[in-house]
C-alpha cells in the first residue's frame, strides 16, 4: 500500500499570499495518477487536480500541480478567501487507492 | 445536472445493518465505475473498493470484505452499499464517487453506530 504523507499539517496564510503544499509517497505513483482534492467543513471532497497537473473542470488557474515519482506539490498562486480549506492528495494508480492525511490551510 | 445524490443519515445500533444509496444523474451511468469511500471522524479518507456499472462486478479493498456489499440497480441508475453487523468503529461518513479519478462525489451519508 502506498502511504501518502502531506506537509505541513497546517498552513497559516493571508489572502493574496502564495501557498505551497507537499505530498510525499512511500513508493512511486504509477502512471502519474496523483490527484489533489479540496474539502471544506461538512462537505464532500472536490477534485481540483488529476494526473499531477491537470486542472479539473471549473478549477481556477491559480491552482497548479507539479512533481513526479514520489514528490508532489500543489501551489495556489494568490489565495482567495474561499481557498481556506483542507487539501488532500490521493493516488489512484495502485490498488488500494490511498489518501494523504490532509493539509489545513487557514487564515 | 451531473450529480450523485446519496441517501440520508442513519443512526443504528451495533449489530444492525444499513443500506446506503447513491443515485446518479446527468450522465450515462454505465460509462463510469463507482467507488465507495469512508471518512471516519478525524481520520483520512479510505477507499473501500469499486463496482463496475457495466457488469455489476464489485472489487473490495482489504479490510472491506465480508460485511460490506456493493450492488447496483442499473434501471434506476443507483448504486448501493450495504453494511451488516455494524460496529461502533463503522461510524463514519460514507461517500460514493465516480471513477477515475474521483471527479464527482456524492454529498456523503453519515452512519452513526451507537447503543
Amino acid at each position: 500500500e502506498i502511504v501518502l504523507t502531506q506537509s505541513p499539517g497546517t498552513l497559516s496564510l493571508s489572502p493574496g499570499e502564495r501557498a505551497t503544499l507537499s505530498c510525499r509517497a512511500s513508493q512511486s505513483v504509477r502512471n502519474d495518477r496523483l490527484a489533489w482534492l479540496q474539502q471544506k467543513p461538512g462537505q464532500a471532497p472536490r477534485l481540483l487536480i488529476f494526473r499531477i497537473s491537470t486542472r479539473a473542470i471549473g478549477v481556477p488557474d491559480r491552482f497548479s500541480g507539479s512533481g513526479s515519482g514520489t514528490d508532489f506539490t500543489l501551489t495556489i498562486s494568490s489565495l482567495e478567501p474561499e481557498d481556506f480549506a483542507v487539501y488532500i492528495c490521493h493516488q489512484y494508480g495502485s490498488s488500494p487507492w490511498t489518501f494523504g492525511q490532509g493539509t489545513r490551510l487557514e487564515i | 445536472q451531473v450529480q450523485l445524490v446519496q441517501s440520508a443519515s442513519e443512526l443504528k445500533n451495533p449489530g444492525a445493518s444499513v443500506r446506503i444509496s447513491c443515485k446518479a444523474s446527468g450522465y450515462t451511468f454505465v460509462d463510469f465505475a463507482l467507488s465507495w469511500l469512508r471518512q471516519a471522524p478525524g481520520q483520512r479518507l479510505e477507499w473501500m473498493g469499486w463496482i463496475s456499472t457495466e457488469t455489476g462486478s464489485p472489487t473490495y479493498a482489504q479490510g472491506f470484505t465480508g460485511r460490506f456489499v456493493f450492488s447496483l440497480n442499473t434501471s434506476i441508475t443507483t448504486a448501493y452499499l450495504q453494511i451488516t453487523g455494524l460496529q461502533t468503529e463503522d461510524t463514519a461518513v460514507y461517500y460514493c464517487a465516480r471513477n477515475s479519478p474521483t471527479d464527482l462525489w456524492g454529498q456523503g451519508t453519515l452512519v452513526s453506530v451507537s447503543s
